[in-house]
């Protein structure tokens, strides 16, 4: 069965750092894509990160240069470091599995919530 | 630049059906989209990608009253025989060159 839990969510103060955690089971992260995916209250979804299976990162302008996303194979998890997080940063983080081509695998954790005050 | 665009909302009765489409930007009318449905107070799950044959690939336990196609530059999601746990808000999901996005949602009400 595949499972993604994200945990490290937290109320945190404005300007602070914050490492989320996503945490596989089911599937090994290194062959497959990975992203995070936010959610701020009341809004829709909103892409921030992916590492593919081949190590290459991409961000969203929103959080380059603050956020870093990482994978640690042993772990069988990915990482997203937050840095300089900003009020418009609180949402709901998920962790995202997916491939490319006619692959249909593809699953979403249940979320972590970061809080940011001012 | 890559923009997927979706009508805020949707509605139909209940086991009725309701088609759902996300437009592509100029220039990606041959990308293939993803569908995802997130039920109120749930994380989201994936339902399907729909690519520009028409073709669909759905994930584990679809049910098939959900299907994909498509035309030109718009990609659709119908939902046959409507049922209340249909009410959900529906994203449509693209990626290029690195990056992804998602449309804004499409809210379906179930009369």
């Amino acid at each position: 069965e595949v499972q993604l839990v994200e945990s490290g969510g937290r109320l945190i103060q404005s300007g602070g750092s914050l490492r989320l955690s996503c945490a596989a089971s089911g599937f090994t992260v290194k062959n497959y894509y990975m992203s995070w995916v936010r959610q701020a209250p009341g809004k829709g979804l909103e892409w921030v990160s992916v590492v593919y299976s081949g190590g290459d990162k991409y961000y969203a302008d929103s959080v380059k240069g603050r956020f870093t996303m990482s994978r640690d194979n042993s772990n069988n998890a990915v990482y997203l470091q937050m840095n300089s997080l900003r009020v418009a940063d609180t949402a709901v983080y998920y962790c995202e599995v997916h491939c490319g081509g006619d692959c249909s695998f593809h699953y979403w954790g249940q979320g972590t919530l970061v809080t940011v005050s001012s | 630049q890559l923009v997927v665009t979706q009508s805020p909302s949707a509605s139909a009765s209940l086991g009725a059906s309701v088609k759902l489409t996300c437009i592509l930007s100029s220039g990606h009318s041959d990308y293939t989209i993803a569908w995802h449905q997130q039920q109120p107070e749930k994380g989201p799950r994936y339902l399907m990608k729909v690519k520009s044959d028409g073709s669909h690939i759905k994930g584990d336990g679809i049910p098939d009253r959900f299907s994909g196609s498509s035309s030109g530059a718009e990609r659709y999601l119908t939902i046959s025989s409507l049922q209340s746990e249909d009410e959900a808000d529906y994203y449509c999901q693209t990626w290029g060159a690195g990056i992804r996005v998602f449309g804004g949602g499409t809210r379906v009400t179930v009369l």
